[in-house]
């Protein structure tokens, strides 16, 4: 039972344009959410997240609106650029203390292309 | 330079050999864990470790094996009883504070033959 998907595998968009990228999910007891930027043969890299206290939080180009009430939140990139052409993950974190409180559930990943 | 290193990058091993991956961090962490990838799969956690000498199972665990002898280091052995070895492994770390982010290492892709 996937808790956290994302279901748009994919995403095209021309450079310069906003890029919006969904994530959905089932466990009301997450309180914590993420997004990573993963390159193919390298790790992830942390972009940005958001409390469950919060709807939305920005920095830089990047936003993430978080509707708790839909279980839904989704990162907006904008201007989206070359470099953004990467598989971006949504997380999302259980409440809890120490290591375990630290758990993520990751989503399948969805493959941004920007084009130039 | 902190952060976290994972060898090696490539790994080839014939069915039925176990297999260790290394995961090394010099970020003073209390938290590492491990993680594998499948193609156009998310990241699936293996095992996780909060403190030296303590260790937890994730989603996964079966037919894998960890360590957590020293703080900076946390070792994934890969059994012959993994059904599916063949994947992209990504360790991580964290403090252990609330919203800490898990920080990862490059990976290591393991190719069962």
């Amino acid at each position: 039972d996937q808790q956290v998907k994302q279901n748009s595998p994919s995403l095209s968009v021309q450079e310069g344009r906003i890029s919006i990228l969904n994530c959905d999910y089932t466990n009301s007891m997450f309180d914590y959410f993420l997004w990573y930027k993963k390159y193919p043969a390298e790790g992830p890299t942390f972009l940005i997240s958001i409390s469950s206290i919060k709807d939305k939080n920005e920095d830089g180009r990047f936003t993430v609106f978080l509707n708790k009430s839909a279980k839904h939140l989704s990162l907006h990139i904008v201007p989206s650029q070359p470099g953004d052409s990467a598989v971006y993950f949504c997380a999302a974190r259980l409440e809890g203390v120490g290591a375990a409180g630290n758990k993520l559930t990751f989503g399948g990943g969805t493959r941004v292309l920007v084009k130039p | 330079d902190g952060g976290i290193t994972q060898s090696p990058k490539y790994l080839f091993r014939k069915e039925g050999q176990n297999v260790t991956l290394s995961c090394e961090q010099n970020l003073n962490h209390d938290a590492m864990y491990w993680y594998r990838q499948d193609p156009g799969q998310g990241l699936r956690l293996i095992y996780y470790s909060q403190i030296v000498n303590d260790f937890q199972k994730g989603d996964i665990a079966e037919g894998y094996s960890v360590s957590r002898e020293k703080k900076e280091s946390f070792p994934l052995t890969v059994t012959s009883a993994q059904k599916n070895p063949t994947a992209f492994y990504l360790c991580a770390s964290s403090t252990l504070g609330p919203g800490d982010t898990q920080y990862f290492g490059p990976g290591t892709r393991l190719t069962v033959l």
